[in-house]
């Protein structure tokens, strides 16, 4: 199947400085990648979905300044979050969409556990 | 915006019986794709089926499969024959173009 490589799979950082997250489509072309984060014990909240070349769209009570997503080529969307706090601690997740229309499913990448100390 | 229903928080099946995890879903679209995930303690999502909602027939998958109500809305995972490793937290997930959402999540232990 369709691989997508999420890196990297596990960060610790301080209070105020940014991360970024990295979400490849490595065999497939992606039009389309999706932005989540679940809590413990919860599901995949969706945070975002990124188009390549245009704005990411958010969902309601993300705060898109905080939550920068750039989707600049059809293979590589990056997810940063700005001035990380302890309550950003958290596991992300992408998936991406593949764009031949093959496959319909969307393809998940291994996930990024955040720890800000 | 859409929303995918799972009422189960926690089941429990014996090894080799079979299990039926339910879900139920909203939308005012006519395409759109279900699917049922899998994520074990490693959290990587695993595809266990899809289902496209133009097709009236029943997806399946080996030891599982769904029952698909379209006019109801319902997406229930059926698990045959369950084995110990099936033993992990369950998505229904639902998926337009620009959209995939999914549920709450059920979890499953299969007990020996």
């Amino acid at each position: 199947g369709a691989v997508v490589s999420q890196h990297p799979s596990r960060v610790i950082c301080k209070s105020g400085t940014s991360v970024k997250i990295e979400c490849r489509s490595l065999d497939f072309q992606a039009t389309t990648m999706f932005w989540y984060r679940q809590f413990p014990k919860q599901s995949l909240m969706l945070m975002a979905t990124s188009n390549e070349g245009s704005k990411a769209t958010y969902e309601q009570g993300v705060e898109k300044d905080k939550f920068l997503i750039n989707h600049a080529s059809l293979t590589l969307s990056t997810l940063t979050v700005t001035s990380a706090h302890p309550e950003d601690s958290s596991f992300y997740i992408c998936s991406a969409r593949d764009i031949s229309g093959l496959n319909t499913e969307a393809f998940f990448g291994q996930g990024t556990r955040l720890t800000v100390v | 915006a859409q929303t995918v229903t799972q009422s189960q928080p926690e089941m429990s099946v014996q090894e080799a019986e079979t299990v039926t995890l339910s879900c139920t879903y909203d939308t005012s679209e006519s395409d759109y794709y279900l699917f049922w995930y899998k994520q074990p303690p490693s959290r990587q999502m695993i595809l266990v089926i899809r289902q496209e909602a133009y097709k009236q027939q029943n997806a399946t998958e080996n030891r599982f499969s769904v029952n698909f109500q379209k006019a109801a809305k319902s997406f229930s995972l059926k698990i045959s024959d369950s084995q110990l490793g099936d033993a992990a937290m369950y998505f229904c997930a639902y998926r337009t173009i620009n959209d995939m959402r999914f549920g709450a999540g059920t979890r499953l232990t299969v007990k020996p």
